[in-house]
């Protein structure tokens, strides 16, 4: 069965300072992999998304995540955080094919909640 | 803004009582999902609806009904409700084709006395 690991519950960071959230999935033929956002009492919003092509991928709001098939990591990146990233962050993964997609179960990881402190 | 819209942003209700979950979007997308979330919690799929049919069922309790009367709206029908179903309900749509994500609602806000 797919699964996504994220191996930190909880980071803080300075505002200013650089991020790395970590992320790995299950070995899969065709990973689609996907970070999304979550304010409080909020949806899930999408920051960015890899299906094919160039594995380093730029998303909204400044993050960028790298796709390494070799690690099987999607770890989300952002060089300088702000006070309104402070969010809980998925990272997600699907499984399927381009003449074939609507796999349809998107597998969610646990989640890392992200501190910002001034 | 989001381009899923969830009616209503909080419910409380009893054991006992029925109510609905109003899913509604205008993006042309075929498929929707109804996710629970719990508190400190990710996501969990409960329906899936493609071309307004019932494709995946997550083993969810017959308490909980969906409902997809056409290919914009997504209802999930409560009936005799425990405290834990208490949660977030999360609605999603998705246009069902590669390179497409799934695009979130704000979710309605479940309280079970």
């Amino acid at each position: 069965a797919q699964s996504v690991t994220q191996p930190d519950i909880h980071i803080t960071v300075s505002e200013g300072a650089s991020l790395e959230l970590r992320c790995n999935y299950s070995y899969g033929a065709t990973p689609y992999l996907f970070w999304y956002v979550q304010s409080p009492g909020q949806g899930l919003q999408l920051l960015l998304k890899y299906f094919s092509g160039d594995t380093l991928v730029q998303g909204i709001k400044g993050f960028e995540a790298e796709f390494k098939r070799s690690q099987s990591s999607f770890n989300l990146r952002k060089p300088s955080v702000h006070w309104s990233d402070a969010a809980e962050y998925f990272c997600a993964v699907e499984y399927g094919t381009i003449s074939n997609f609507g796999n349809e179960k998107l597998t969610f990881g646990t989640g890392t909640r992200l501190t910002i402190i001034p | 803004d989001t381009e899923v819209t969830q009616t209503p942003k909080h419910l409380v209700m009893g054991m006992t009582n029925k109510k609905s979950l109003k899913c509604e979007q205008h993006m042309g997308h075929r498929a929707m999902y109804w996710y629970k979330q719990k508190a400190k919690k990710p996501p969990e799929l409960m329906f899936v609806y493609s071309y307004e049919k019932l494709s995946i069922n997550e083993s969810v309790p017959s308490r909980f009904s969906p409902e997809c009367p056409n290919s914009s709206l997504l209802n999930l029908h409560l009936h005799a409700l425990q405290p834990e179903d208490s949660a977030l309900y999360l609605c999603a749509s998705s246009l069902r084709q590669y390179n497409q994500p799934q695009h979130f609602g704000d979710g309605t806000r479940l309280s079970i006395l």
